[in-house]
């Protein structure tokens, strides 16, 4: 089963329009970390936001914040104001805790390409 | 600036070679690295964990002895892909934990491999 999904292959924004980029997960584990990242055509992945599953309020970093509700296991990315420069991949990850295993490396969904529109 | 190291970041090869990619964290001791695979417009996928003096641990249907590991210092992983051949092509990018951070995941720029 999938870990973690993006259901979006690919969005459209209207420059300084908000958007939403989905992502839901799957763990059974009580302590995991939820990531997201940009890949622009660079290949470099940059780092965004991150969301601890105890933590108690959603995560927000400038014009990115996180959306989370764990009861559903979702943890949407929203970008308020898009800029032509936010057009690019981005990708959620999870993290799960000590009790899946010693390397807890990143598990990335399929991305989603997001392309602001001028 | 960049806190992981990468190099190179791009190599084009003749198929049968050998190529070998760096991976440093530049401020911070990084007792595991990954190494993540990753095709045109598709996902990372994780091709094995690195681990400081000791054996890498791959992931399912990557080939050990293809894809050589040595994590030799606290500071530097090494992949080589050895007798690289055309379906090797993709571009290979490596991240490396600080363990005194909660989010401290950090990656390289990647490397674009080109067999001929």
């Amino acid at each position: 089963a999938q870990k973690i999904t993006q259901t979006q292959p690919g969005m459209f924004v209207q420059e300084k329009e908000a958007v939403t980029l989905d992502c839901t997960y799957d763990t059974s584990d009580p302590s995991y970390g939820l990531f997201w990242y940009k890949q622009p055509s660079s290949g470099e992945m940059i780092f965004l936001i991150y969301q601890g599953s105890y933590d108690q309020q959603n995560a927000t970093e400038g014009r990115y914040s996180l959306n989370f509700q764990k009861a559903r296991k979702s943890a949407n990315l929203v970008i308020s104001a898009s800029q032509l420069g936010d057009s690019a991949m981005y990708f959620c990850a999870m993290r799960e805790g000590r009790s899946s295993g010693s390397a807890r490396q990143l598990t990335f969904g399929s991305g989603t390409q997001l392309t602001v529109l001028p | 600036g960049a806190v992981v190291s990468q190099h190179p970041s791009r190599v084009i090869c003749k198929s049968g070679t050998s190529v070998k990619i760096e991976c440093r964290s530049l401020d911070f001791q990084a007792t595991t690295m990954f190494w993540y695979r990753q095709f045109p417009k598709q996902s990372l996928m994780l091709m094995a964990t690195s681990n400081e003096g000791s054996k890498a641990t791959y992931e399912q249907g990557v080939e050990k002895d293809k894809f050589l590991i040595n994590h030799a210092s606290l500071t530097l992983s090494t992949l080589t892909v050895t007798s690289a051949h055309p379906e090797d092509s993709s571009f290979y990018i490596c991240s490396a934990r600080d363990e005194t951070l909660r989010t401290g995941m950090y990656f390289g720029a990647g490397t674009r491999l080109s067999v001929l």
